[in-house]
């Protein structure tokens, strides 16, 4: 079974539209939670971090629920330049080492359009 | 933010050759970089952990006599993929950990990759 499970998409939504993105990871022992967005044929960024009382950054809004190991991201007024592929990641150390490592989901793909 | 650049960003070679790409922080120190590889539409996966002064670490299936990873200051870790094939053909990313004082100590900064294409 995959680390980080994501619904591949492509979601195709009009500008001022509301998108959510769900994901699921595998391993009760992940420790930080996160979202990143990757344009194409560039690096991941990170978007933000993920907490367990949920946060929320401008029109960018995360869950997490740690009993069903689900992550989500809320896009609310999508815009434009909203289009990119979304990276849901989890970290968790590495067994006999202090050193944590990320996994990676396969993205979720969004276009907004006009 | 921390900037971690990778150079070169794009590279064609022939089949037979060998690569070499370099991964270096440059406002911060990074005592582990990471190196990944991504085929198209699919997640990044981790290649290897590299310590600076001590052998990389590589995850199942990397062979570590075809990619060599080198790391030897806090600032420049080097992928040499040797003998490559166009089944090497990929994007490589790196990421570098921040020794403390930049963000989460679990925050990974991410270089622009470099776009391997092996004929």
């Amino acid at each position: 079974r995959k680390e980080v499970e994501q619904d591949p998409g492509p979601f195709n939504v009009p500008e001022g539209a509301t998108v959510a993105f769900n994901c699921t990871y595998s391993n009760s022992a992940s420790q930080s939670f996160f979202w990143y967005r990757q344009d194409c044929r560039k690096e991941p960024k990170l978007l933000m971090s993920v907490y367990s009382s949920g946060n929320e950054d401008g029109r960018f809004t995360a869950q997490l629920n740690r009993a069903s190991q689900y992550i989500s991201l809320l896009i609310r007024d999508s815009k434009l330049s909203d289009s990119a592929t979304y990276l849901c990641v989890v970290n968790r150390d590495q067994r006999g080492s202090t050193l944590g490592r990320l996994y990676f989901g396969r993205g979720t793909q969004l276009t907004v359009w006009p | 933010g921390a900037v971690v650049s990778q150079h070169p960003s794009r590279v064609i070679c022939k089949s037979g050759t060998s690569v070499k790409i370099e991964c270096r922080s440059l406002d911060f120190q990074a005592t582990t970089m990471f190196w990944y590889r991504q085929f198209p539409k699919q997640s990044l996966m981790l290649m290897a952990t590299s310590n600076e002064g001590s052998k990389a670490t590589y995850e199942q299936g990397v062979e570590k006599d075809k990619f060599l990873i080198n790391h030897a200051s806090l600032t420049l870790s080097t992928l040499t993929v040797t003998s490559a094939h166009p089944e090497d053909s990929s994007f490589y990313i790196c990421s570098a950990r921040a020794v403390k004082k930049q963000g989460p100590p679990d925050t990974q900064y991410f270089g622009p990759g470099t776009r391997l294409t092996v004929l």
